[in-house]
């Protein structure tokens, strides 16, 4: 089945610091890709989405700047949180799509906290 | 036009019961309705999605109930065992844009 790979799983950094997490799609192609956050017994909110090749799409109120996205390869997705702080703090997941007909697949998550 | 409306917010059931999950959009324009089941700590796993031509879907334990025109679609977990303890998300997208929107989620609880 579809797999997508996000690393780390954790990552404590300092405040001020710059954080890259990765997504793979590891046995298909994804035309898109999606990042998520997610607060403590909260829903998942869309941040941005990528296509490879192209500039990320950002959702209203996250800040691009910040938030910086990279798709380079239909495989492969980075964000990077740029001048963390620890309101930063919480829990990004990426998600693959390959068409209207696979549906999405989820990364297991990175836990970011900001000291 | 973009919220999935999600409730119970959290829900305990007894182990063998039956768990209902109910969730209603307004955007006419999703195509796709899938559910997830998140454990602590982890991304979210599909576990069955519809589309709106048809009514119900089934795949082992798990049954989605669709009604377009309440906009309202449901996740019935039948059975219910205390491995199904975790968060429950549906969500909703639209082809056009491929957006997942998620709804508030679901805490299950099955007690033995």
């Amino acid at each position: 089945g579809a797999v997508v790979s996000q690393h780390p799983s954790r990552v404590i950094c300092k405040s001020g610091t710059s954080v890259k997490i990765e997504c793979r799609s590891l046995d298909f192609q994804a035309t898109t890709m999606f990042w998520y956050r997610q607060f403590p017994k909260q829903s998942l909110m869309l941040m941005a989405t990528s296509n490879e090749g192209s500039k990320a799409t950002y959702e209203q109120g996250v800040e691009k700047d910040k938030f910086l996205i990279n798709h380079a390869s239909l495989t492969l997705s980075t964000l990077t949180v740029t001048s963390a702080h620890p309101e930063d703090s919480s829990f990004y997941i990426c998600s693959a799509h390959r068409g209207s007909n696979y549906g999405y697949t989820f990364g297991s998550g990175t836990r970011l906290t900001v000291v | 036009q973009q919220q999935v409306k999600q409730s119970p917010q959290s829900l305990i059931v007894q182990k063998g019961g039956i768990s209902i999950i109910n969730c209603a959009y307004e955007n006419t324009a999703f195509d796709y309705f899938p559910w997830y089941q998140q454990f602590p700590g982890k991304g979210p796993a599909l576990l069955i999605a519809i589309r709106p031509d048809v009514s119900e879907k089934k795949e082992g334990r798990f049954t989605i109930s669709f009604n377009k025109s309440a906009k309202q679609f449901s996740l019935h977990i039948m059975d219910s065992q205390p491995g199904d303890s975790a968060t429950y998300f549906c969500a909703a997208s639209r082809s056009d844009t491929d957006k997942l929107i998620f709804g508030t989620g679901t805490r299950l609880q099955v007690f033995p």
